[in-house]
């Protein structure tokens, strides 16, 4: 079965910290992307890569950036975290556009 | 730019009624995919079905159909006789092959409640 893995289910972290929120795939997938998940909005493409190394933005990049430096891990990054990005945070892995995306069981995070 | 919208943010329906969900999508490719996913209380999505551009045949699976149109760009899904356990949060998602590359953007989704 394939499997993503998301290192936290809940995050608490204080405004202003630097949060790491770590995604590993196991099925040797080219595609990764990390969403996050609001009440009425869905979900929102922060960034997406399609090979190591190699990342995109998506509809809402600001104040995240990313890392993949292996091809199965891959790291969002809350520079400054602020309260406006408390949010369930989605990683997903794919093969490539033809196929579908495999989900991680998200991780709550909440910024006090 | 693709997009994906799904207009109606909740239903209710009453177990054993058919109940449609709604997908319009936007997109310049030629080649692309449709998905819808379920997102039950638990909270991991599960993927449903995937369509190509060029297959519009409607699929059924179970109490499961999709209806594909590419004249309206919608990629509809309807349960039959709905039952409590189809209780969730459904999206649809969007795949384009050559303009963005492995971007799959995703509808604001429908919350579907079945009561018993």
């Amino acid at each position: 079965d394939v499997k993503v893995t998301q290192s936290s289910r809940y995050l608490v972290k204080r405004t202003g910290e630097k949060v790491f929120l770590e995604c590993v795939q196991d099925m040797d997938h080219e595609n990764m992307f990390w969403y996050r998940q609001d009440p009425g909005l869905g979900l929102r493409l922060i960034y997406f890569s399609y090979d190591v190394k190699m990342k995109e933005k998506g509809d809402i990049p600001e104040g995240y950036s990313v890392s993949r430096e292996k091809k199965e891990r891959f790291s969002l990054i809350l520079e400054s975290a602020s309260t406006n990005q408390t949010s369930m945070y989605l990683c997903a892995s794919s093969i490539g556009p033809r196929t579908e995306a495999f989900f991680g069981q998200g991780t709550r995070l909440t910024v006090v | 730019a693709q997009k994906v919208t799904q207009a109606q943010t909740e239903i209710s329906v009453v177990e054993k009624e058919d109940v449609t969900l709604d997908c319009v999508y936007e997109t310049r490719d030629t080649t692309y995919y449709l998905f819808w996913y379920k997102q039950p209380p638990s909270g991991e999505l599960v993927f449903l079905i995937r369509r190509n551009s060029f297959d519009e045949q409607n699929e059924i699976s179970g109490r499961y159909s999709w209806n594909f149109q590419k004249s309206t760009s919608s990629f509809n899904f309807t349960i039959t006789a709905s039952q409590v356990v189809d209780s969730a949060v459904y999206f649809c998602a969007l795949s384009e092959e050559e303009t963005s590359g492995s971007r799959l953007t995703f509808g604001e989704g429908t919350q579907l409640t079945v009561n018993p």
